[in-house]
């Protein structure tokens, strides 16, 4: 079993849907961090996160330390946002973990 | 700042050939990682540095060679490209401990036929 689980693996949905993509994970960390990576690009940072909850614009992500799971939400979604979305777990302070990654798109 | 680059782009090797893959950032950052991608599978670490003159094996380290002469280089070597190797190469730096946002480079995808 994955120590990063994340779910779905794939996501169609329409423009304007609320998206939420979810990970789950099994070792203590210190952090998690939601990236973005675009077909064809490189991989971006949204968020960081240890505790609570972040927004940046329409992106809003959560982490349940007890529960060991996170959400990633989207609101009002956009074909801009197609790409895949990945979790990643810092069970110590250098290494990341990864989930294999959501694959979202968005049909106009 | 240019941030985490990588060179090649794109590359195409045979079995056997070894080649080096370049990474560099101007960030001043301590901690530089290499990652592979493949398909179906989270990204793997393959070797970190957290410093000039400090490296360390990641998860798959087989067949993989790094250095980190300067704070701002950690070069990839391939020592005897073999087709497994196929797959997308990232780099990825961040400051030192402490710290835990990483900055990815474009990434590398190679072929190995």
């Amino acid at each position: 079993k994955n120590e990063v689980e994340q779910s779905p693996q794939n996501l169609t949905a329409q423009e304007g849907e609320f998206i939420t993509i979810n990970c789950s994970y099994s070792v203590g960390i210190s952090a998690l961090h939601w990236l973005q990576q675009h077909p064809g690009g490189g991989i971006v940072s949204l968020f960081m996160l240890s505790s609570g909850k972040k927004k940046h614009g329409r992106l809003i992500a959560t982490i349940n330390i007890q529960e060991k799971h996170s959400s990633l939400h989207i609101t009002a979604s956009h074909p801009r946002d197609s790409a895949v979305y990945i979790c990643a777990v810092i069970p110590g302070a250098q290494k990341l973990v990864f989930g294999q990654g959501t694959r979202l798109t968005i049909n106009p | 700042n240019a941030g985490v680059t990588q060179t090649p782009k794109f590359q195409v090797l045979k079995t056997g050939q070894s080649m080096t893959l370049q990474c560099a950032q101007d960030m001043n950052h301590e901690y530089m990682s290499w990652y592979r991608q493949d398909p179906g599978m989270g990204l793997r670490l393959i070797h970190y540095s957290v410093g000039a003159g400090i490296t360390d094996q990641g998860e798959v380290p087989n067949g993989y060679n790094v250095s980190r002469s300067t704070t701002e280089d950690f070069p990839l070597r391939l020592l005897s490209a073999a087709p497994s190797q196929t797959s997308v190469y990232f780099c990825a730096s961040k400051t030192g401990q402490g710290s835990y946002e990483q900055y990815f480079g474009p990434g590398t995808r190679l072929t190995v036929t």
